[in-house]
């Protein structure tokens, strides 16, 4: 079983502040993607990153994935109270698999 | 195209009862997973179908879970003689192929088991 595990599991900030989040595993992925989830709704998709070293940008927020593909980081640039939610990585270890998911961090912007 | 639905969105059961639960995935989706989520926590693979194939059931399925997908649409996901420890967010999702493609996932159904 992969095991992906993210950090921190909780962070709670002020708007306008910056954070990173980050997901580790000892093992490789193929691929590895990023979603935001709110309360009381699916996960849905941000980003999906296949190449060891890329570095992807979705407005304030960017994403890099591990040069040996075992981990990936998530920065959020002046974070805002919409932001607030719960972000999962899920890895998928071979091309075809399915995703197997982090435990999600759950970040909380306070205006 | 209206996105993956479940059906139904809250179930409240007691403990013994037998629960389905339905699942739309987008049309043109050859893959459907079903995942449980517990509060605060990330979803938990439970099985996946390609077309009406089942390819994969986690070990972690107990064998009161059974899910079907009879004509490659929509899936049932049913619990034989529920238990408290069944209490969770049961998600829906679809993606066309595996791997990086991404995927869709519904709103879900939360059980509650009395």
């Amino acid at each position: 079983t992969q095991l992906l595990e993210q950090s921190p599991q909780f962070l709670s900030i002020q708007e306008g502040e910056n954070l990173t989040v980050y997901c580790n595993s000892s093992s490789v992925f193929s691929s590895l993607q990023w979603y935001r989830q709110e309360p009381g709704e699916g996960p849905v998709l941000l980003v999906t990153v296949v190449t060891g070293g890329e570095v992807k940008k979705l407005k304030r927020l960017t994403f890099q994935f591990g040069d040996a593909r075992k981990d990936s980081s998530l920065h959020i640039t002046a974070a805002q109270p919409g932001d607030t939610g719960l972000y999962l990585c899920a890895g998928a270890p071979n091309a075809g698999n399915m995703l197997t998911f982090g435990g999600g961090t759950r970040l909380m912007v306070k205006p | 195209d209206t996105g993956v639905s479940q059906d139904p969105r809250h179930k409240i059961t007691k403990r013994g009862q037998n629960v389905t639960f339905r699942c739309d995935p987008i049309s043109e989706h050859n893959r459907l997973y079903w995942y449980r989520q517990t509060l605060g926590q990330g979803p938990e693979f439970l099985t996946y179908f390609q077309n009406e194939a089942q390819l994969e059931k986690s070990r972690l399925l107990s064998d009161r879970f059974s899910a079907e997908r009879p004509k490659g649409s929509f899936s049932t996901l049913e619990i034989q003689r529920t238990e408290q420890g069944d209490s969770a967010m049961y998600l829906c999702a679809s993606s066309f192929g595996g791997g990086a493609s991404p995927l869709h996932f519904g709103n879900g159904t939360r059980l509650t088991v009395t």
